[in-house]
């Protein structure tokens, strides 16, 4: 049982490039989240979706794209990446009534 | 923006003493209060769901109560020991259908021998 597997671990960017940040999870879970964590902040919504199909913006969702067309799968997509986009970035899980279950991060530089 | 605040920012407690925070939440469209416990170099791990007023929530040593009325829960911690030094993170869900958290900036603790 993986639990939540992020892909890659590290990644750096030029600015303007694009990529996209892997999600599976392989616990059957509906809701799947977005989060990025930077220095004095707390960890910060970006995106989220309830089920296969239906994803809504978080607290900082600018310049991020999400899709959900499967349950397992939840990647987030950077279009233009910035140097503000340099962060520590979280995918996260949780069935029904339960707490999240977290991948282990991608760390993103954009240079 | 919701609010979600926590206290202290940092703690140093001696091993084998007891402690507790805090978590300061709005009190309005409440749906749950999550406590997170996150190591270092590590990633966040859930320790509470609480979704009651009133609840309380157990985990070995470790403890949580929920006051939704007033916007605030606590975290204890029995007997503390160098293994629970970690950043502890409470979060906000609010209701509504919508889903995520909002995050506090979470209380380091370091139990010192």
């Amino acid at each position: 049982n993986a639990g939540v597997t992020q892909t890659p671990k590290f990644q750096v960017l030029k600015t303007g490039q694009s990529m996209t940040l892997q999600c599976a999870q392989d616990m059957n879970h509906e809701y799947m989240s977005w989060y990025r964590q930077d220095p004095g902040m707390g960890l910060r919504l970006i995106h989220y979706s309830v089920g296969a199909g239906i994803t809504d913006q978080g607290e900082v969702p600018n310049g991020y794209n999400v899709s959900r067309s499967t349950t397992e799968d939840f990647p987030l997509r950077l279009l233009l990446a910035a140097p503000s986009q340099t962060s520590v970035y979280f995918c996260a899980s949780r069935g029904q009534g339960g707490g999240y279950t977290f991948g282990s991060g991608t760390r993103l530089t954009v240079v | 923006i919701l609010n979600v605040e926590q206290s202290p920012q940092s703690l140093h407690v001696q091993e084998g003493d007891s402690t507790n925070f805090t978590c300061s939440f709005p009190s309005s469209n409440f749906y749950a209060l999550h406590w997170y416990r996150w190591e270092t170099a590590k990633s966040p791990e859930a320790l509470f769901v609480m979704t009651l007023n009133g609840d309380e929530k157990k985990k070995g040593r470790i403890s949580a109560t929920l006051n939704t009325k007033e916007g605030y829960s606590y975290l204890y911690i029995k007997g503390s020991q160098p293994e629970d030094s970690a950043t502890y993170l409470c979060a906000f869900h609010s209701g509504g259908g919508a889903d995520g958290l909002t995050f506090g900036k979470g209380t380091h603790l370091i139990i010192q021998p």
